[in-house]
């Protein structure tokens, strides 16, 4: 069974702090790797994956994949108070085309 | 980018009463849109894939007779939960697929008294 496991599960830093949020994944049809990031309503659109070792960035976020340990990691510099959320990674299934979510990193940035 | 927009935004209703929640990809055609629920503090949990023209596919545990979904057109799907109760408080998201990527919608809160 397809699976996908975020760490950690809940991040407390402060303002300027730079945090790496990891996402592991068992997938028998592996498609891309997307990270998402939830404030109070519905998921944005962050990155999407598909190539091992090619960083995305974009501003202070970043990610990058490896399909030989199957994983990821988001990476966030300088952190400010809105970059507080939950961030979720999801595996999209080649076999099926449907988005496997983790279980979300809570990612509180303090003053 | 893409754009999809989930209506009503909030709702409340009574116990044994039905609610339509309506998807729209509004600059893309989405073959393919999927609902969610998500409980608090929890992740998002796959109900159904919608097909246009075609049946909806339920995911294990979810009852397709009480949360009907038609998938009319290239760019619209509707969630139908009916006789809601109040375990059926949730915030529904729904999300149409370009092929390689899903776009969230706004999400729907459901709140059944």
């Amino acid at each position: 069974e397809d699976k996908v496991v975020q760490s950690p599960l809940s991040l407390v830093v402060h303002e300027g702090d730079t945090v790496t949020l990891n996402c592991s994944y068992e997938v028998t049809n592996f498609r891309s790797l997307l990270w998402y990031k939830q404030e109070k309503k519905a998921p944005t659109f962050l990155f999407m994956l598909t190539s091992s070792g090619i960083e995305k960035k974009s501003g202070r976020l970043s990610s990058i994949l490896d399909k030989k340990e199957l994983f990821s990691i988001l990476n966030i510099t300088a952190t400010q108070t809105g970059d507080s959320a939950i961030y979720l990674c999801a595996e999209l299934s080649g076999n099926t085309g449907k988005l496997i979510f983790g279980q979300g990193t809570t990612l509180q940035v303090k003053p | 980018g893409a754009v999809v927009s989930q209506h009503p935004s909030r709702v409340i209703c009574k116990s044994g009463t039905s609610v339509k929640i309506e998807c729209r990809s509004l600059d893309f055609q989405a073959t393919t849109m999927f609902w969610y629920r998500q409980f608090p503090k929890q992740s998002l949990m796959l109900m159904a894939t919608s097909n246009e023209g075609s049946k909806a596919t339920y995911e294990q545990g979810v009852e397709k007779d009480k949360f009907l979904i038609n998938h009319a057109s290239l760019t619209l799907s509707t969630l139908t939960v009916t006789s809601a109760h109040p375990e059926d408080s949730s915030f529904y998201i729904c999300s149409a697929s370009t092929g390689e990527t899903q776009y969230f919608g706004p999400g729907t809160r459901l709140l059944v008294l």
